[in-house]
């Protein structure tokens, strides 16, 4: 069965520390890829997603992730975090049918 | 645009008792999407309507949730009996596309759900 996997449950970082995100997913056929984020008392948000050309996609407040096809993985980065980054973040798989997969979520903590 | 409406925001009921959750999805998006969020997990999709068709229901426990979209807009969620492991947050979420999520989905702010 398809699955998405994400490698760290709780991430805490200081302000201005570069982030990397892992997210991988075990399905072999064509895949579009999501992050999406939860800031605190809020709902779900898209971050970016992944469907075909450039394997390397930006989104949304400075993030940005690569695919990379051969490791089954669509990491999630950001150079420089911000207090305001603070959240729960969720790596998403949908394997070109109807249903989506989320990994169970990363909480990012970022230490003003 | 208007965001995806849920209600209740909150709700506790003992087990066995039934509930029901309301979703109101964007004006024009044709899938609609019930999710299951446990703590500490990640959403787990329930159903998946087109317009008022069920598209996946495969991970709906049947014999006690229940789903219905009527005129492809509002959907309603049913749990009758509850149990206490269906304490989650229930999230509506809607998309335009036909459900690839090619244009990402819009969630609601979810239902929590606590029995006790």
């Amino acid at each position: 069965a398809q699955s998405v996997s994400q490698h760290n449950h709780h991430v805490i970082l200081s302000e201005a520390a570069s982030l990397e995100l892992g997210c991988n997913y075990s399905y072999g056929g064509t895949v579009n890829l999501f992050w999406y984020v939860q800031y605190p008392g809020q709902h779900l948000q898209l971050l970016l997603k992944y469907f075909s050309g450039d394997p390397l996609v930006k989104g949304i407040k400075g993030f940005e992730a690569e695919f990379i096809k051969s490791k089954f993985s669509f990491n999630l980065r950001k150079p420089s975090v911000q207090w305001s980054d603070t959240a729960e973040y969720f790596c998403a798989v949908n394997t070109g049918g109807f249903k989506t997969i989320f990994g169970a979520g990363t909480r990012l903590f970022v230490k003003a | 645009e208007a965001g995806v409406a849920q209600s209740p925001r909150y709700k506790i009921i003992e087990k066995r008792q039934s509930v029901a959750f309301w979703c109101n999805p964007i004006s024009g998006h044709a899938t609609l999407y019930w999710y299951q969020q446990i703590l500490g997990q990640g959403p787990k999709l329930l159903i998946q309507f087109q317009n008022n068709g069920v598209v996946d229901d495969s991970q709906l426990p049947k014999d006690r949730f229940s789903a219905e979209r009527l005129k492809g807009v509002d959907s309603t969620l049913k749990i009758q009996p509850a149990k206490l492991e269906d304490s989650a947050v229930y999230l509506c979420a809607s998309s335009l596309d036909s459900g690839t999520g090619s244009t990402g989905y819009t969630f609601g702010s979810g239902t929590r759900l606590t029995v006790v």
